[in-house]
């Protein structure tokens, strides 16, 4: 079983829309850590936050916003009023006690396309 | 900081011939990690070493796979003799104390390798 999983393989919307992706994860450990990572076309991965397991409180940094909760296992992200400069390919990543927070499981990543 | 810096950002070359990777951690950082990506597996982690010391090579696919860290600023990965099945970006990153508590793995941008 794949310990983070991203569903949503793409997404396409109109610019100005909000969309939301999707992150599931499954670990044993009580303490661990959820990332979300950006990859634009360009190829670079781009870091974009980390929160911890006992942080349960909803993000916010401008257009984006992170939803994280515990009881379903999932970290989700949400972009309002999406722009062309959105589209990219989004992962989700694990980082788990028990492998001492010393790496990082990706999901496959959701490609998001924005068009105008 | 000028960032992870990878070497060569492109790599063309024949089956059976060597390839070697490149790969400048961040100053500072104690923690650098090789990963690959491909359509097939998305991200995965190939090895990652901890005070220029390897601790986990498991994700090594095969014997044919080399990693080295002579010192805190320079890492290779190296392919011998590389097959067409190799083809695949590899990112390499680095961190400081791991990917967790107040720490993020920051990304180079990428070796895109082609084994024809």
């Amino acid at each position: 079983a794949q310990k983070v999983t991203q569903a949503q393989t793409e997404i396409s919307v109109v610019e100005k829309e909000d969309v939301t992706l999707d992150c599931v994860y499954e670990t044993r450990d009580t303490t661990y850590y959820l990332f979300w990572y950006k990859q634009p076309p360009s190829g670079e991965l781009v870091f974009l936050i980390r929160r911890n397991s006992f942080d349960e409180q909803n993000e916010i940094s401008g257009r984006y916003s992170w939803n994280f909760q515990k009881s379903t296992s999932s970290f989700n992200f949400t972009i309002t009023a999406s722009q062309v400069v959105d589209s990219a390919v989004y992962f989700c990543a694990l980082s788990e006690a028990g492998s001492g927070y010393s790496t990082l499981t990706f999901g496959k990543g959701t490609m998001l396309l924005v068009s105008p | 900081d000028a960032g992870v810096i990878q070497s060569p950002r492109h790599e063309v070359t024949e089956m059976g011939q060597e390839v070697t990777l490149r790969c400048k951690p961040i100053s500072g950082h104690d923690y650098l990690f090789w990963y690959r990506q491909t359509m097939m597996r998305g991200l995965e982690l190939l090895i990652y070493f901890n005070n220029n010391v390897p601790i986990d090579d498991s994700g090594m696919p095969e014997d044919r796979f080399s990693a080295k860290m002579p010192n805190a600023s320079f890492s290779t990965l190296k392919i011998q003799p590389s097959e067409p099945r190799d083809s695949a970006v590899y990112f390499c990153a680095s961190s400081f104390s791991g990917t967790g508590p107040n720490t993020e793995a920051f990304f180079g941008q990428g070796t895109r390798l082609t084994v024809v």
